[in-house]
């Protein structure tokens, strides 16, 4: 069956440091693969997403992320975190057929930037 | 330019008791989804349509239902709310096809005493 997960539940980095957040997906095909934000209180907010193409995709907010099918995986970097990068990050695969495409969801990494 | 508005925000329950939780859409999008958030539970499916007429249930199902008599509105049911059901919950909606962007809603915290 298809699967997400994000190995670390919460991550606590100093403002401008570097930042690395691990995502591992379990898929037969070629998978679509989104990385999303939730800030508290709010709703979720597409950070960026890959199915084809170059492996190293670029978001919004300076966010980046590679996607390397030999590892399963597509882990979310930054290069220098800001205080306003504290939220709560969600790494996603598409799957299914045509229109009934589904969005299954990891279980979220928590980052919360130290001053 | 509202996008997914859910409404309420908050709500308390008592068991037994039944509700709607509504999502309204103005981005005429076919595909639209309804999501539990619990801690460290990530965000699971619970029912979805690709369109009105269609519905279709997802991962955790129970407990709930929906229908689409428009492509604006995709209602949830609670028929009898349980403990188990407090959760935030989420819509979303987005075009038809896997590798489209998901919009959500803000959300509902819905409590159940």
């Amino acid at each position: 069956a298809q699967s997400v997960t994000q190995p670390d539940i919460h991550i606590t980095v100093s403002e401008g440091a570097s930042l690395e957040l691990r995502c591992n997906y379990s898929y037969g095909a070629t998978p679509y693969l989104f990385w999303y934000v939730q800030s508290p209180g709010q709703g979720l907010q597409l950070l960026l997403k890959y199915f084809s193409g170059d492996t190293l995709v670029q978001g919004i907010k300076g966010f980046e992320a590679e996607f390397k099918r030999s590892q399963s995986s597509f882990n979310l970097r930054k290069p220098s975190v800001h205080w306003s990068d504290a939220a709560e990050y969600f790494c996603a695969v598409g799957h299914g057929s045509g229109n009934t495409g589904k969005l299954i969801f990891g279980q979220g990494t928590t980052l919360q930037v130290k001053p | 330019n509202a996008g997914v508005t859910q409404t309420p925000k908050f709500q308390v329950l008592k068991t037994g008791q039944s509700m709607t939780l509504q999502c309204a859409q103005d981005m005429n999008h076919e595909y639209m989804s309804w999501y539990r958030q619990d801690p460290g539970m990530g965000l699971r499916l619970i029912h979805y349509s690709v369109g009105a007429g269609i519905t279709d249930q997802g991962e955790v199902p129970n407990g709930y239902n929906v229908s689409r008599s428009t492509t604006e509105d995709f209602p949830l049911r609670l028929l009898s709310a349980a403990p188990s059901q407090t959760s935030v919950y989420f819509c979303a909606s987005r075009v038809v096809g896997m590798n489209t962007e998901a919009f959500f809603g803000q959300g509902t915290r819905l409590t159940v005493v």
